[in-house]
């Protein structure tokens, strides 16, 4: 597609459940990212893709969180157990890998809401 | 560890008005790249301007422009002629080859008509 695209857009979960947030990167991106954000806050690194490396998963906050990336391209992060501190945006971005030259493109997020 | 501080979490003037917004960062890297991104309530965040560490040009965008202070490790970003729609969170980002980028906490940015 033209952007990055993360489904849902808004979910609503009780505590204790499971989540999965989806995010479809821009076509040929092989780098793709996953921050938090808060509310008022910025922006917490999560994970990061690249290619067929292994994930640095060195920003998840507890083993409650996961990643995936199937066949290089759509990522889903999982979060087991819910709480309600893990209430936040969730956003997903990519870039081409070759460098900075035009940073990161991201989605539009799925705000998550544990009650 | 690189940390990215942006020490001004709220702003607000006139539309028309020019703005300036600070941000510092500390790194012992040399080679680096500095972003300003906007994020409206949609929530998309949206690249602004980029800097590149040994470029000593200050970049410019239209109405936006920044002031790269590389030895003071600041890097503001300033809008000129603001607009209604410049209305948004701005967050200040670092990257170098660690391929993450680090943001600071971002400043709320409303432009009054």
């Amino acid at each position: 597609g033209a952007g990055v695209s993360q489904s849902p857009s808004n979910k609503v979960t009780e505590k204790g459940k499971d989540v999965e947030l989806r995010c479809d990167p821009i076509s040929g991106h092989t780098a793709l990212y996953w921050y938090r954000q808060s509310l008022g806050q910025g922006l917490e690194f999560l994970i990061y893709f690249q290619g067929n490396s292994a994930p640095d998963k060195s920003g998840l906050p507890s083993d409650r969180f996961s990643a995936e990336r199937t066949g290089g391209s759509v990522s889903t992060l999982t979060i087991q157990r819910t709480q309600q501190e893990d209430s936040a945006v969730y956003l997903c971005a990519s870039s081409s890998g070759t460098g900075m030259t035009y940073g990161y493109t991201f989605g539009s997020g799925t705000r998550l809401t544990v009650v | 560890a690189q940390t990215v501080t942006q020490s001004q979490p709220e702003m607000s003037v006139q539309e028309a008005e020019t703005v300036t917004l600070s941000c510092t960062y500390d790194t012992s890297e040399n080679n680096y790249y500095l972003f300003w991104y906007k994020q409206p309530p949609s929530r998309q965040m949206i690249l602004v301007i980029r800097q590149e560490a040994y470029k000593q040009q200050n970049a410019t965008e239209n109405r936006f422009s920044v002031n790269f202070q590389k030895a003071a490790k600041s890097f503001s970003l300033k809008i000129s002629d603001s607009q209604l729609g410049d209305t948004a969170m701005y967050f200040c980002a670092f990257w170098s080859g660690a391929q993450k980028l680090v943001f600071g906490q971002g400043t709320r940015l409303t432009i009054n008509p």
